[in-house]
């Protein structure tokens, strides 16, 4: 399929851990990139291919991949984390880029 | 400083036509791919395409191939989204992106965006 699967909410305490998952057929041949996005601003890199994490984004963000499966970890969650957070990565056919339907990230 | 700046918003009637610019400085803009991607109110985000302004290849999402036209004029580092016959439900913001280094399928840079509503 060219679609990417991802969890509509997620919640996380303060300082603790949380995973969120992105799944889809073309994870199996390509990387995924993932976006941050806060409310009213434009979305913003904080992680790509399999262990690239931009200039500027804290190390508590991480990812993996696995199979048709991608995650974005967020260790110690802080409270500026709180977001929507989109995966992205090129469709089964190669030819295309596709979203995530995307994660809000909630931080109690 | 990279960056992409993109025009003002803008409010159309339904049936009217409308280009987007977006202006990059701070880096070579023939050699990074620019992409227009599309986010309607509450909702995700969606890849429209993408063009190579050093030498204008372009690819376009099945799902927007016909209904956009995406073009750049390195003359002026600028990069245009061009949409016409509105509908209603071409209401969203549009951001313009850039790709990290020349590789197409990841995006590094993201413009402001730039709202665009169709309302009769």
């Amino acid at each position: 399929s060219s679609e990417l699967t991802q969890d509509p909410a997620v919640s996380v305490a303060l300082g603790q851990t949380v995973r969120i998952t992105c799944q889809g057929d073309s994870l199996r041949n390509y990387h995924a990139t993932w976006y941050q996005q806060r409310p009213g601003q434009a979305p913003v890199l904080v992680f790509y291919g399999n262990n690239n994490r931009p200039s500027g984004i804290p190390d508590r963000f991480s990812g993996s991949s696995s199979g048709n499966t991608v995650s974005l970890t967020i260790t110690g969650a802080q409270a500026e984390d709180e977001a929507d957070y989109y995966c992205n990565s090129r469709d089964s056919s190669g030819n295309y880029l596709i979203f995530g339907g995307g994660t809000k990230l909630t931080v109690l | 400083e990279v960056q992409l700046v993109q025009s003002g918003a803008e409010v159309k009637k339904p049936g009217e036509s409308l280009q987007i610019s977006c202006k990059g400085s701070g880096y070579s803009f023939t050699r990074y791919w620019i992409g227009w991607v599309r986010q309607k109110s509450g909702k995700g985000l969606e890849w429209m395409g993408i063009i190579y302004p050093g030498d204008s290849d372009t690819t376009y999402s099945p799902s927007f191939q016909g209904q956009v036209t995406i073009s750049a004029d390195k003359s002026v580092s600028a990069a245009y989204l061009h949409l016409t016959s509105l509908k209603a439900s071409d209401t969203a913001i549009y951001f313009c992106v850039r790709s990290y280094t020349n590789s197409w399928d990841l995006i590094e840079i993201w413009g402001q965006g730039t709202q665009v509503t169709v309302s009769s």
